[in-house]
């Protein structure tokens, strides 16, 4: 199975920051990388698919990169409503499995 | 617009089953696999399996092999998905969502909280 490793695991951040999320695969998925949002007690976001292509509606301060085995989430110009736990996704086989979660949290 | 609606919140004892529904509207539903996914209080994201609407097929997660099946109704665009022997470790909430082979899980359903308790 492919392990999916979310780096740190928890930030804090002020608004206007750039905020950067690594997610690490154990082995090569090309750039089949998704990313969600989730804010408290609601349903995961979807961000990012294929790495870097932005979901429709996603404000543009987000960003994907990376293939292989590593990737990255940045977030620039934080906004309030921006503060959420992200996870990242990998689809290349089964089973799926999610990173453990970055909570991006106001400093 | 497309929509995935999930059954009611349930409560449930050891050793018992449940079945989650999840209705889907929107567009053609044998169109995109449905997939499960669960996340327990305070803790990630657990992927669970799949089903092709299309043909019925399934794929689960080697954890819950034996104790989950998914099915669908294409006649009523729901998939279901029911978990026996339940433990109190399975309490969660269930998701279901939308997925095609470029854009995973890009619409999900409002979620389904199992509490599994004496």
């Amino acid at each position: 199975d492919i392990q999916m490793t979310q780096s740190p695991s928890a930030m804090s951040a002020s608004v206007g920051d750039r905020v950067t999320i690594t997610c690490r695969a154990s082995q090569g998925i090309n750039n089949y990388l998704a990313w969600f949002q989730q804010k408290p007690g609601k349903v995961p976001k979807p961000l990012i698919y294929a790495a870097s292509s932005l979901q429709s509606g996603v404000p543009s301060r987000f960003s994907g990169s990376g293939s292989g085995t590593e990737f990255t989430l940045t977030i620039s110009n934080l906004q309030p409503e921006d503060f959420a736990t992200y996870y990242c996704l990998h689809h290349k086989s089964y089973p799926r499995t999610f990173g453990q979660g970055t909570k991006v949290e106001i400093k | 617009q497309v929509q995935l609606v999930q059954s009611g919140a349930e409560v449930k004892k050891p050793g018992a089953s449940v079945k989650v529904s999840c209705k889907a509207s929107g567009y053609t539903f044998t169109d995109y696999y449905i997939h499960w996914v669960r996340q327990a209080p305070g803790q990630g994201l657990e992927w669970m399996g799949w089903i092709n609407p299309n043909s019925g097929g399934t794929n689960y997660a080697q954890k819950f092999q034996g104790r989950v099946t998914m099915t669908r109704d294409t006649s009523i665009t729901t998939a279901y998905m029911e978990l026996s022997r339940l433990r109190s470790d399975d309490t969660a909430v269930y998701y279901c969502a939308r997925d095609s082979s470029s854009r995973p899980f890009d619409y999900w359903g409002q979620g389904t909280l199992i509490t599994v308790s004496s």
